[in-house]
């Protein structure tokens, strides 16, 4: 099963407008990371936050993380039509082998100009 | 090369062929990853590399599916029998050390079977 599952499915929005993408995982974590993905294109990584930091930022992302709640989120200042792909958030888990990322279903995010 | 290398781009076969896919990881990237994306779908884990060892096999969907890394960098992923169900885009990743931090991925393989 998905450890990570972001929400919304889809949003669309303007050229302009900020957009926020959800993500809740399931279980105790070492980090999470938040990938990009172009269409047709592979996954590149836009940031990582540790699981004893609240918030991160990097140019217009902001990545929140509560490790109560188990969610993170991503927000995207001032979105531009080319911040148009799929998003998706990636957990590492904490204790026995760490040695995969599980990732979520993603987010496919529409930036109309 | 600067980044991970994938080949071929893309694969269209006929169901019950044997193919075999190709990844070049970043040069010194000492951990190897291999994943599966099917349509509108999120990542599947298969298998990952530490050096030329793959510890733990268990995301292989079937004993169809075998893989193998050689000198600590080339993988190469290969799909026996194939059958519809396995078209997908099959994706590698490395990274400079095992289990942390972000995985530098290639294109993709896309493999469709007929």
């Amino acid at each position: 099963s998905q450890q990570g599952e972001e929400d919304p499915q889809a949003l669309s929005i303007q050229e302009g407008e900020n957009a926020t993408m959800n993500c809740s995982y399931k279980t105790s974590i070492n980090n999470l990371q938040w990938y990009r993905q172009n269409s047709g294109r592979g996954l590149v990584h836009l940031i990582l936050i540790r699981s004893n930091e609240r918030e991160k930022h990097s140019g217009r992302l902001r990545v929140t993380l509560d490790t109560s709640k188990k969610s993170s989120s991503l927000l995207i200042t001032a979105s531009r039509a080319a911040d148009t792909a799929s998003y998706f958030c990636a957990t590492e888990r904490s204790g026995g082998s760490n040695y995969k990322l599980t990732f979520g279903k993603g987010t496919l995010l529409t930036v109309n100009p | 090369g600067a980044g991970v290398s994938q080949s071929p781009s893309n694969k269209v076969t006929e169901k019950g062929k044997d193919v075999e896919l190709r990844c070049d990881p970043i040069s010194g990237h000492t951990a190897l990853y291999w994943y599966r994306q099917s349509l509108g779908q999120g990542l599947e884990f298969l298998i990952y590399f530490q050096g030329n060892s793959a510890p733990d096999k268990s995301g292989l969907p079937s004993d169809r599916f075998s893989a193998e890394r050689t000198g600590g960098s080339v993988s190469t992923l290969t799909i026996q029998r194939t059958q519809q169900e396995d078209s997908a885009v099959y994706l590698c990743a490395s990274s400079l050390v095992y289990a942390t931090g972000e995985l530098f991925f290639g294109e993709g393989s896309r493999l469709t079977v007929l």
